[in-house]
Formats: C-alpha cells, sequence, structure tokens
C-alpha cells in the first residue's frame, strides 16, 4: 500500500536547540499532518497543512513549532528552540483529500529525544 | 473535547478466536470512525472505517457503530498470529471542511497465545 516515510527514525538533540523532522508523504497526497505521542499517551493531532498552509492546529502545537513543504520536497515540523516536554514521537500522515475523509496514511514516526 | 477511550487495555487469545475490540467516543456529532493496527516500531496502518450507523465487514474484520450509543467496534475472526498488534480506534468530528483531525485512543493490545 502507499507509504510514508521519515526521516530521521530517532534524534537526540540538547534542550534549547533546533530540531527539524522529515516526511516524505504520499505521491499523490495533498493533505499533510503531524500527531505527537508522548510515551504511555495516546497518539494528539498536532496541525494539518493544505496548498501551503495551515489548516487547522491544536493547542499543542506551540509558537515554536512550525511546518513546511517548500516546491513538493519534504513536509518538515521544525521546533525552535527545543524544549524537554517535546520528548515525543512525532507521526507524519498524508491523505489525498479531506472532503469524504479520505484515509490518513501514516509513517513510523520519528522518535525525538531532548536532554 | 473529544474523549476516545479503549476496551480492553490488552487482550490475549488462542489462535483461530473471535474476538472483540471496543472504543467509545465523547462526542455526539463525530462523523467519521476508523480503526488503525500497528505493528511494533511500524506506521499504524488504516484497517477499516464507517461513516453510517452499521456494519461493514471485509475479509475477517467486521467494523460495528452505533451513533446512538456513542460506540463502535472491531470483530476478529479466526484470528491469525499476524493479528497481534497495538489496535488504535480513530474518530473524526466534521469531514469535508478541510479539517479531518483524528483523535485517537490510548490502543489495545492483542495478542495471540504462543
Amino acid at each position: 500500500g502507499p507509504k510514508v516515510l521519515q526521516i530521521p527514525s530517532h534524534q537526540i538533540i540538547d534542550m534549547g536547540q533546533m530540531v527539524t523532522l522529515n516526511c516524505d508523504p504520499v505521491s499523490n497526497h495533498l493533505y499533510f499532518y503531524w500527531y505527537k505521542q508522548i510515551l504511555g499517551q495516546q497518539m494528539e493531532f498536532l496541525v494539518n497543512f493544505y496548498n501551503g498552509k495551515v489548516m487547522e492546529k491544536s493547542k499543542l502545537f506551540k509558537d515554536q513549532f512550525s511546518v513546511e513543504r517548500p516546491d513538493g520536497s519534504y513536509f518538515t515540523l521544525k521546533i525552535q528552540p527545543t524544549a524537554l516536554e517535546d520528548s515525543a514521537v512525532y507521526f507524519c500522515a498524508s491523505s489525498r483529500d479531506s472532503l469524504n475523509q479520505d484515509t490518513q496514511y501514516f509513517g513510523p514516526g520519528t522518535r525525538l529525544l531532548v536532554l | 473535547q473529544q474523549k476516545v477511550q479503549q476496551s480492553p487495555e490488552s487482550l490475549i487469545v488462542p489462535e483461530g478466536a473471535m474476538t472483540s475490540l471496543n472504543c467509545t467516543f465523547s462526542d455526539s456529532a463525530s462523523q467519521y470512525f476508523a480503526w488503525y493496527r500497528q505493528h511494533s516500531g511500524k506506521a499504524p496502518k488504516a484497517l477499516m472505517s464507517i461513516f453510517s450507523n452499521g456494519e461493514k465487514e471485509e475479509g475477517r474484520f467486521t467494523i460495528h457503530l452505533n451513533k446512538a450509543s456513542l460506540h463502535f467496534s472491531l470483530h476478529i475472526r479466526d484470528s491469525q498470529p499476524s493479528d497481534s498488534a497495538l489496535y488504535l480506534c480513530a474518530v473524526s468530528m466534521r469531514p469535508g471542511t478541510g479539517s479531518n483531525r483524528l483523535t485517537f485512543g490510548k490502543g489495545t493490545k492483542f495478542s495471540l497465545i504462543p
């Protein structure tokens, strides 16, 4: 089936530094998402992105977070500066459209540890 | 704020068994209901989804939705070793508006007796 790739699979970073998480979505998909999962808790929606714009974001999407997809390359989540509470697994997802609640396809996640 | 809860937390069954996983949600305006399966260290993979009250069957899996009870379930028939995984239920409020965020449960860890 369709595959979403995420790079890197693991990242360890010092608090206060910047980190960029990369997502390679399914090739003909137009909607992109980030979800965050803290250890032992459920996966939670962060943001969705379409046509170069943030469509919706949750309260977890702090001012230190930003997303972009320049020129059809990776869809990225940047955190600057990082904080200890940003340690989590970040899942990227993509879907073809949203009109009919098209299936969201997920990547395997990037495990981020902030020290 | 939407709350999604799954039961049981874990389930161990013999191969060939039939079993049910449950999901409750809090917001009666929810429109879309889905099950995902996640093997350890892998991406969550969509299994089945449903919009309207009733049942939908695909192979050994059946999804059942009762909106009035704020409940939907996944039934697995003839359990196989490859079914061992974490099962996540997900709910969306309002598809078709450009916003289809999924709210997930914590998951049910499903295993077969070795």
